[in-house]
């Protein structure tokens, strides 16, 4: 069963800072990988897909990367704003199924 | 632009009784997902359709059925309600089957008293 983690679980940072959000997996065979963005209590947003044949996606100040092989992917948020602070989720989907199999996030808080 | 509709947004059961949870997924989009988020937790799949016959199981209890519609929409059935059943019902739809985007509703709080 694919097994999603993500590192740190938190984080703050200060205002203007670029970060990096973790992702790892344990099964390589997966079809994409999206990353999400929570608010409490909210739904889920989605902010980038990346297919299994790609390295990267770019969305604005968001850079999401993958490494299929070594199991890894990683969220790069550049200069962070107060409004960035939520929950970031990461989610893959499997080569034979449609479901997503979410890590437990990171909460990210933003200080001015 | 239009997103999932889900409805009620929220919805207080006593144990034992019954739930029907509605899903109205994005305009042409032809699967959908349901996910269960309990307090803290990460979403968990329980089910999706593609073109309204199941596609994946997941953790779905046998107590809880679903369906998808000929206009799409799904309904999830939840039955004999536990208080382990309280949390966020999220449905999420994509286009293009199983290789696009999944885009998730608001999410249906469900409280079992």
């Amino acid at each position: 069963k694919q097994e999603v983690t993500q590192i740190p679980a938190a984080l703050s940072v200060p205002e203007g800072e670029n970060l990096v959000l973790n992702c790892s997996f344990t099964d390589s065979a997966i079809y994409n990988l999206q990353w999400f963005r929570q608010d409490p209590g909210k739904g889920l947003t989605s902010l980038l897909l990346i297919q299994s044949s790609q390295r990267e996606q770019t969305s604005g100040r968001l850079n999401a990367s993958l490494d299929k092989s070594s199991g890894r992917s990683t969220l790069y948020i550049a200069a962070s704003q107060p409004g960035d602070s939520a929950t970031y989720l990461c989610a893959t989907r499997s080569n034979s199924g449609y479901a997503l199999n979410f890590g437990k996030g990171t909460s990210l808080l933003v200080t001015p | 632009a239009a997103g999932v509709i889900q409805s009620p947004r929220h919805l207080i059961k006593e144990k034992r009784e019954t739930a029907t949870l509605k899903c109205y997924p994005i305009p042409r989009h032809d699967t959908v997902y349901w996910y269960q988020q309990g307090p803290g937790q990460d979403p968990q799949f329980l089910i999706s359709f593609y073109e309204k016959m199941q596609s994946d199981k997941g953790s779905i209890p046998d107590r809880f059925s679903a369906q998808q519609f000929s206009d799409y929409h799904s309904e999830l059935n939840m039955s004999s309600l536990e208080l382990g059943d309280s949390a966020l019902y999220f449905c999420a739809s994509s286009g293009q089957g199983r290789t696009d985007t999944q885009y998730f509703g608001p999410g249906t709080r469900l409280t079992v008293l």
